[in-house]
């Protein structure tokens, strides 16, 4: 079965400085890894993906994400936070071998302080 | 405009009674997929469609039964509501698996 972890459920950080939202999966085959940002009252909206080749891939609004296959990671990066980031952030998974089934972690509410 | 629109946006109703909630996208996409989202527990994926006729469950698909008959459509149905299944639901679709999903914007549902 596969999985989506998102260790930190609340993630806050002061405007200009860097953040970091972290997301572990587990697959038995390849990974398709996903990004969606959600803004309350709102529906998910895409971010970045990796599916193939190099393993930094950038996204919508300089976010940016590191595929990590040893550590079976796929972080959520931006160098410098706006207060407008603030959103819940979802991780998502697909194996390769079973590619309909989409599995998300639970979120995390990044919070930008002025 | 590109989008996937789901309705009724928001439905109160009572256990046992019937419903439907539609979805509908206009970007011609092969995959759709149904989501409810709970606080603390993410989103779920109920069914999904990898094409017209072609289903499957998803990970909590006890309670709903979906169909895929023109592209464009995916409805869940809920054919005894219960109180567990208040919720916040999302339809999705997608070019295939291995591109991004479009969501819709909810259908916030209420069983008493």
């Amino acid at each position: 079965a596969q999985s989506v972890a998102q260790p930190e459920d609340q993630v806050n950080v002061a405007e200009g400085n860097p953040l970091t939202v972290k997301c572990t999966y587990s697959v038995s085959g390849n990974p398709y890894l996903f990004w969606y940002v959600q803004y309350p009252n709102r529906g998910l909206q895409f971010l970045l993906k990796y599916i193939t080749g190099d393993n930094l891939v950038k996204g919508s609004y300089g976010f940016e994400a590191e595929f990590n296959k040893s550590q079976t990671s796929f972080h959520l990066k931006k160098p410098s936070a706006l207060v407008s980031d603030s959103a819940l952030y979802f991780c998502a998974v697909r194996d390769v071998t079973n590619a309909g089934k989409s599995t998300f972690g639970d979120g995390t509410t990044l919070t930008v302080k002025p | 405009e590109a989008q996937v629109t789901q309705n009724p946006r928001y439905l109160i109703t009572v256990t046992g009674k019937k419903l439907t909630v539609t979805c509908s996208q206009n970007m011609n996409h092969e995959y759709m997929s149904w989501y409810r989202q709970d606080p603390g527990l993410g989103l779920r994926q109920i069914y999904y469609s990898m094409n017209v006729e072609v289903t499957d469950k998803g990970d909590v698909p006890e309670g709903y039964k979906v169909s895929r008959k023109e592209k464009r459509n995916f409805p869940l149905i809920l054919e005894s509501p219960s109180p567990n299944q208040t919720s916040l639901y999302f339809c999705a679709s997608s070019l295939s698996p291995t591109y991004e999903q479009y969501f819709g914007p909810g259908t916030r549902l209420t069983v008493t």
